[in-house]
């Protein structure tokens, strides 16, 4: 196991539904990340905090909401998506909050959107 | 932004085979990562490159650096079984945010017992 875990591991919402993602992480890192892996792109990087400051948005759609209550938790909500937002949703922390520093990912969700 | 392209996407050998994944940049890059990615898992850092021209071994793994920073690769000497999986080579790049780290698409590697 890595230290990070991710609730649900499988979610099946409709378009209208409203859910949210959780990850925590076990390893007293200071940074975390929210990913998006979808079949046949490159994993690609939506959110980055910092202790607990969002330091990165990647022009994610505001269908997803980020929250980082404190260093060990972070929350993807999730309000009227589409069925293009189908995918596995990685949660990833380092230490010192760079990326010269090896990220480690929790096991994901897998996300359809109906 | 920054890419990075990864090659080949996909590579099948048999066991005992050699197998050797690239990433290159157009850029300058600061750093590159590499990780391994087994079916139905998650993401497995393997290894930081930093220096121009680095050469680290893990076991069987060779990971190189390019002399100009703009390419590294993964070689993986007489393949096994447990090697199956996707690689991915993650970078930054010089002068860009020390917080965002651009995958490649990754060489879904399978071997044949």
């Amino acid at each position: 196991e890595t230290g990070v875990t991710q609730t649900p591991r499988h979610l099946v919402m409709g378009m209208t539904n409203k859910k949210s993602l959780k990850c925590e992480q076990h390893l007293g890192h200071n940074a975390m990340y929210w990913y998006k892996q979808s079949a046949k792109k490159p994993l690609e990087l939506m959110f980055v905090y910092s202790l607990e400051e969002r330091v990165e948005n990647n022009s994610v759609p505001s269908r997803f909401s980020p929250e980082c209550p404190n260093s060990s938790h972070l929350f993807l909500h999730l309000h009227t998506l589409q069925p293009e937002d189908s995918a596995l949703y990685l949660c990833a922390s380092s230490h010192g909050g760079s990326s010269y520093n090896e990220q480690f990912f929790g096991p994901g969700t897998r996300l359809t959107v109906l | 932004g920054q890419q990075v392209m990864q090659i080949p996407q996909y590579q099948h050998v048999q066991e005992g085979e050699d197998f050797t994944t690239y990433c290159n940049s157009s850029t300058t890059l600061s750093n590159i990562q590499w990780y391994k990615q087994r079916p139905g898992g998650h993401p497995v850092f393997l290894i930081q490159l930093v220096k121009s021209g680095e050469v680290k071994k893990q076991k069987r793994l060779t990971f190189q650096f390019g002399e100009a920073k703009k390419n590294s690769s993964l070689h993986i000497t007489a393949t096994q079984t447990t090697d199956v999986g996707t690689y991915f080579c993650a970078v930054i790049n010089s002068g860009g945010s020390n917080y965002k780290l651009t995958f490649g698409k990754g060489t879904l590697l399978t071997v044949n017992p």
